[in-house]
């Protein structure tokens, strides 16, 4: 059973689309962080979010943490070539490591 | 700064032969962890080192895995005998202190291993 679960797991657009993908969970977590994995590289961290509520920007990405801390969203506005990749969510309970959701594939098509 | 290193980059061999993997992690960093990431998942600890003490190898199959952080910097994993269902990347990534609220980990570029 997966303790994070992540959806679209693809999503094919053409450049200049939005898109929101979603990491969900039954637990609280005490912070949560998405990455992007590029082919043949590590994850890239992009953000951290520990507030219920909380939201980050960063360029064309928004971030958005749940109100009960179980679930989070990212935003991507005008998607480019440049954003394909997998994305990550992992959430920490407090004391503990970071657990990964299985991904979100994205292609954004030029 | 020197990111993470690892080699080898990529590595085939047979079932119950054996491989080892390298990490370097960041100059400073006092925390190590190796993370197996099969296709279409996420990354999965496999065990995490604070200076070169065990911190967590809960999900670590002993049976066939060690892991070891001599002088508390370089790490290897080793894997003997491979299985088929071992094929994975292995990423190996560095924090600065477990402890860390924000805890920012940085991921090497992994080694690809295929079992045939």
């Amino acid at each position: 059973t997966q303790l994070l679960e992540q959806s679209p797991q693809f999503l094919s657009i053409q450049e200049g689309e939005n898109l929101t993908v979603y990491c969900n969970s039954s637990s609280v977590f005490s912070s949560l962080q998405w990455y992007r994995q590029e082919p043949g590289e590590g994850p890239v961290l992009l953000v951290t979010v520990v507030t219920g509520g909380e939201v980050k920007k960063l360029k064309r990405l928004t971030f958005q943490f749940g109100d009960a801390r179980k679930d989070s969203s990212l935003h991507i506005t005008a998607a480019q070539p440049g954003d394909t990749g997998l994305y990550l969510c992992a959430g920490r309970k407090y004391g503990q490591n970071f657990v990964f959701g299985p991904g979100t594939r994205l292609s954004v098509l030029p | 700064e020197a990111g993470v290193a690892q080699s080898p980059r990529y590595k085939i061999i047979e079932k119950r032969q054996s491989v080892a993997f390298w990490c370097n992690p960041i100059s400073g960093h006092a925390t190590l962890y190796w993370y197996q990431q099969i296709l279409g998942q996420g990354p999965k600890l496999l065990i995490q080192f604070q200076n070169n003490g065990v911190v967590d190898d809960s999900q670590l199959p002993k049976d066939r895995f060690s892991a070891e952080r001599l002088k508390g910097v370089d790490s290897t994993l080793k894997i003997q005998p491979a299985k088929l269902e071992d094929s994975a990347v292995y990423l190996c990534a560095s924090s600065l202190e477990f402890g860390d609220f924000l805890m920012k980990q940085y991921f090497g570029p992994g080694t690809r291993l295929t079992v045939t």
